[in-house]
């Protein structure tokens, strides 16, 4: 199993601002991903984070908001720019399991307010 | 239409209880079904992973599959405060890069004493 953790694990902005949500792994991984868990709804994939190339974006998300980083094999960021209340939610990051198709390890989440 | 639908509950149930919780899909391509299990302001644990058809058992959880009608079911039984959770159902295609899961909206899950 890999553990993952996340900083930070709880913040609250003002609109207009900009947050960097980090997320590091005990293990070198290929592939991470970031989700968007927002109250009532379902988990969202974002984007998925690959070393040494460019982010693959979800519909609807776009760089621009959601700017990604993955400089090495244990570590990704994800920025929320820009930010509105809508924003608020619980971001996620996770990666593949060794087991079957799907199955991934989450970290714990940072949970974001928006003011 | 959503991809994935699940009541999101509550469900509140007694220590002991079986419990039933469900999500129906659309998606015909879905081969692969897990269940997760959310403690509060945790990560998802991935509880329950089944491939096409058929159930599988793992203590005291199953799940079911029902391809034919989309509908698939986790089964607790003798269920335990320590059960207390927001359950989410999640699938994908063969054809899916890795993450690209497909959550229904969980279901929050009270067991009491």
């Amino acid at each position: 199993s890999a553990v993952i953790s996340q900083k930070p694990s709880r913040d609250i902005c003002q609109r207009g601002t900009s947050l960097t949500i980090q997320c590091q792994v005990d293990s070198q991984v290929t592939m991470m991903f970031w989700y968007r868990q927002q109250p009532g709804q379902s988990l969202t994939l974002i984007a998925t984070a690959n070393q040494g190339s460019e982010a693959t974006y979800e519909s609807g998300f776009v760089i621009d908001k959601f700017p990604i980083s993955r400089p090495n094999l244990t570590f990704s960021t994800l920025t929320v720019s820009n930010m509105s209340p809508e924003d608020s939610s619980i971001y996620l990051c996770s990666v593949p399991t060794a087991g079957g198709i799907g199955e991934q390890f989450f970290g714990p989440g940072t949970r974001l307010t928006v003011l | 239409q959503k991809e994935v639908e699940q009541d999101p509950g509550p469900l509140s149930v007694p220590e002991g209880a079986i419990v039933s919780l469900n999500c129906t899909y659309s998606n015909s391509a879905f081969q692969y079904f897990m269940w997760y299990r959310q403690y509060s302001r945790k990560g998802p644990e991935l509880l329950m992973y089944t491939y096409s058809s058929g159930n599988k058992e793992d203590g005291r959880f199953t799940a079911q599959v029902d391809k034919s009608s989309k509908y698939i079911s986790l089964f607790i039984r003798d269920s335990q405060p320590s059960d207390s959770a927001t359950y989410l159902c999640a699938m994908t295609d063969r054809g899916s890069t890795l993450g690209r899961l497909y959550f229904g909206r969980g279901t929050q899950l009270t067991v009491w004493p």
